[in-house]
């Protein structure tokens, strides 16, 4: 167990519709990335953050996706306007920040689908 | 940015063959290059990583391989045990702070 826990788990619903995933780091994860894989494909850097800061932000990132990490700790990924092409498993990532540190501690993910 | 290309996509070997997966990165300022696996409806976990100071790593039945005049690296499972069976990414990423990015995947299959 990685300590990141992302909520919720499966989430079905209407193209059109508004969706908001949500995830809890571990307090020592200064970095918190998001991802998002589709079957057979490997994840797909999205955004980063260290502390509430965004930092980088992957062109993957339509003006439909914002995420948002008001006091560094937990963050949220919102989606507007689902679109079927949304349809993906969002992963979440923990981190910490410094040139001999890398690994991520990856959430259980939540998965979208969008009919 | 940074391209990490993976392959092959899917590798079928005996119990107790060895099984080599490997990768190429674009961004010559890459430094660190981990493995995760992926076993069906988990999480990705790191196996072993290396960084661009060091040619070669193991850890038990596992080792990894850099060439960064080549900017290819490899992840080598020997003994393979069908528990070893999962999907197999690679990763880079050009410097402290920056995001990973991922290879698409390599599905391995160890068949008793």
């Amino acid at each position: 167990d990685t300590g990141v826990s992302q909520d919720p788990r499966h989430k079905i619903t209407k193209r059109g519709q508004n969706v908001t995933f949500r995830c809890d780091p571990i307090s020592e994860h200064n970095r918190l990335y998001w991802y998002r894989q589709t079957l057979g494909q490997g994840p797909e850097f999205l955004t980063y953050f260290q502390n509430e800061a965004q930092l980088e932000k992957s062109r993957l990132l339509s003006d439909r996706f914002s995420a948002e990490r008001p006091k560094g700790s937990f963050s949220t990924l919102e989606i507007q306007r689902t679109e079927q092409g949304d349809s993906a498993m969002y992963l979440c990532a923990g981190g910490l920040a410094g040139v001999n540190t890398g690994e991520l501690f990856f959430g259980e993910g939540s998965r979208l689908t969008v009919l | 940015g940074e391209n990490v290309e993976q392959h092959p996509s899917t590798l079928s070997v005996q119990e107790g063959d060895s099984a080599v997966i490997k990768c190429t990165y674009s961004d010559s300022a890459s430094n660190y290059f981990p493995w995760y696996k992926q076993e069906l409806g988990k999480r990705p976990q790191l196996i072993i990583d290396i960084r661009s100071n060091v040619g070669e790593k193991k850890d038990q039945r596992i080792a990894v391989t850099l060439n960064k005049t080549a900017k290819h690296f490899s992840l080598h499972i020997t003994e393979t045990q069908p528990e070893d069976s999962a999907v197999y990414f690679c990763a880079a990423r050009n410097q402290a702070g920056t995001a990973l990015i991922f290879g698409k995947g390599t599905t391995l299959s160890v068949s008793s």
